[in-house]
C-alpha cells in the first residue's frame, strides 16, 4: 500500500513552453502533497505545501506565478512549469501523507526528470 | 530554522562489514521526528526508518537501525552487513513538529566494494 506515482517519469520540452507533472496518490487519500526539487548531486528542496482545496503555500524564494499547483482531488496534485527555461531542469518529486492515518510519514513519487532545451 | 548536517560527501564499505552514515541536525521544535532515506540512481525515495525525539529506544528495520543521540542532536544511521545493492545516496531528514515540513541534509554517496 500507500503507493505515489508521478507523470511524465521524464520530460524534454522547449525553453518557453509549460510543461505539467502529475503525482497520485494511488491506494490511499492525500490531504497535503509535497513538492520537492532536486538539482544533480544536490538534495532535496521543498518548493511548496499542496493542500485539497487550497491554495499552496510556496517555500522563500519559490516563484509561485511560475510553479503552478493544483490539488483538485484527496489523490491529485499537479505541478505546472510555465514558460519553461534550462535552469528549471531539475528531478521534481512529489510526497503524499495519507490522510487516513496519524502517521508522519510522507509516501514519495518516483520523480520526473525535466529537461529544458 | 531547521538545520540538518550530513558530513560525510561520500564513504566506501566493504561488503558484510557495517557502517555509519552520519547526520546532525538543529530545531527548537520540542517535538521532532527524524527519517533516513535511499536513493538509488533511479531516483526514487526509498523510507529506511524513522526515530520520534520522544522514543526512548533506538529504531531499528532489519540491517538498519538509528543511532540516536538527543542531547548530542545526532541520528547517525548504520547498515549492517553491507550489501552491494546498498550503494546509493543516503539522506536524513528532519521532520518539524507540526508535521508539515521535511529538511533534508545534503546527503552521503556510500559505495560498496565487493
Amino acid at each position: 500500500g500507500a503507493v505515489v506515482s508521478q507523470h511524465p517519469s521524464r520530460v524534454i520540452c522547449k525553453s518557453g513552453t509549460s510543461v505539467k507533472i502529475e503525482c497520485r496518490s494511488l491506494d490511499f487519500q492525500a490531504t497535503t502533497m509535497f513538492w520537492y526539487r532536486q538539482f544533480p548531486k544536490q538534495s532535496l528542496m521543498l518548493m511548496a505545501t499542496s493542500n485539497e482545496g487550497s491554495k499552496a503555500t510556496y517555500e522563500q524564494g519559490v516563484e509561485k506565478d511560475k510553479f503552478l499547483i493544483n490539488h483538485a482531488s484527496l489523490t491529485l496534485s499537479t505541478l505546472t512549469v510555465t514558460s519553461a527555461h534550462p535552469e528549471d531542469s531539475s528531478f521534481y518529486i512529489c510526497s503524499a501523507r495519507d490522510r487516513g492515518q496519524a502517521s508522519y510519514e510522507q509516501y514519495f513519487g518516483p520523480g520526473t526528470r525535466l529537461t529544458v532545451t | 530554522a531547521q538545520k540538518i548536517t550530513q558530513t560525510q560527501p561520500g564513504m566506501f564499505v566493504q561488503e558484510k562489514e557495517a557502517v555509519t552514515l552520519d547526520c546532525t541536525y538543529d530545531t527548537s521544535d520540542p517535538s521532532y521526528g527524524l527519517f533516513w532515506y535511499k536513493q538509488p540512481s533511479s531516483g526514487e525515495m526509498i523510507f529506511l526508518i524513522y526515530q520520534g525525539s520522544y522514543d526512548q529506544q533506538n529504531a531499528t528495520e532489519g540491517r538498519y537501525s538509528l543511532n540516536f543521540q538527543k542531547a548530542r542532536k545526532s541520528a547517525n544511521l548504520v547498515i549492517s552487513a553491507s550489501q552491494l545493492g546498498d550503494s546509493a545516496m543516503y539522506f536524513c531528514a528532519l521532520l518539524n513538529n507540526a508535521g508539515n515540513m521535511l529538511t533534508f541534509g545534503g546527503g552521503t554517496r556510500l559505495m560498496v566494494k565487493p
